[in-house]
């Protein structure tokens, strides 16, 4: 079973239009986030949700807009694509335990704009 | 200021010898969490091994095992006995604690290449 699963793997689209992509974890984390990674593979925090609430709201364009319907999900919607937002997208969640911390990423979404 | 800073952009080691990734980081908080993934060519991104900045002993699984040197602010990532399958990017990151609900800072990562 995935722990964390984005929809889609792969987004092509072009310039201007709006796109959505979907993660779920089946992990019942409490905290959510949504990281981009450029074409250097430098990953940057963009979001994070706790407990549906945003928390973080890093320096990203208002084109991006994350949902978080529930604990267990949180979309990420971008209007007016611009050829910059080709990378990659990954959600992760997190969790505290006893013994530490443990952040799962999803598969990431490859997005290219065109 | 860089965070996390990760020296080597690239490595080499020979199949079944050990090898050492290299973090050093940078906070104020006394309380922090230190990670490192590995993200193969497939792109996933997979959590390795866990440090708290109180654990008094270096974190270990399995064949990874992290270097924590709290003086220097170094969390170094040893793998032993390496295998054709850790060729891959690593990237070491760190979440500061007792900002509430931080989120990963990630270095810019290192590029593995086991020969055979």
């Amino acid at each position: 079973d995935t722990a964390v699963s984005q929809t889609p793997k792969y987004l092509v689209t072009q310039m201007g239009n709006d796109k959505s992509i979907k993660c779920e974890q089946n992990l019942g984390h409490d905290t959510m986030y949504w990281y981009k990674q450029d074409s250097k593979k430098f990953l940057k925090i963009m979001f994070s949700y706790n407990n549906k609430e945003l928390i973080i709201n890093e320096t990203v364009p208002n084109r991006f807009s994350p949902k978080s319907p529930d604990k267990a999900h949180l979309n990420l919607h971008i209007n007016s694509l611009e050829l910059g937002d080709s990378a990659v997208y990954f959600c992760a969640s997190s969790q505290w335990a006893e013994g530490g911390e443990t952040q799962y990423f999803g598969p990431g979404t490859r997005l290219l704009v065109l | 200021a860089q965070k996390i800073t990760q020296t080597q952009p690239g490595m080499f080691v020979q199949e079944k010898e050990a090898v050492t990734l290299d973090c050093t980081y940078d906070t104020s908080d006394p309380s922090y969490g230190l990670f490192w993934y590995k993200q193969p060519s497939s792109g996933e991104m997979i959590f390795l091994i866990y440090q708290g900045s109180y654990d008094q002993q270096n974190a270990t699984e399995g064949r990874y095992s992290l270097n924590f040197q709290k003086a220097r602010k170094s969390a170094n990532l040893v793998i032993s006995a390496s295998q054709l399958g850790d060729s891959a990017m690593y990237f070491c990151a760190m979440r500061e604690l007792d900002s509430g609900n931080t989120p990963l800072v990630f270095g810019k990562g290192t590029r593995l290449s086991v020969i055979a």
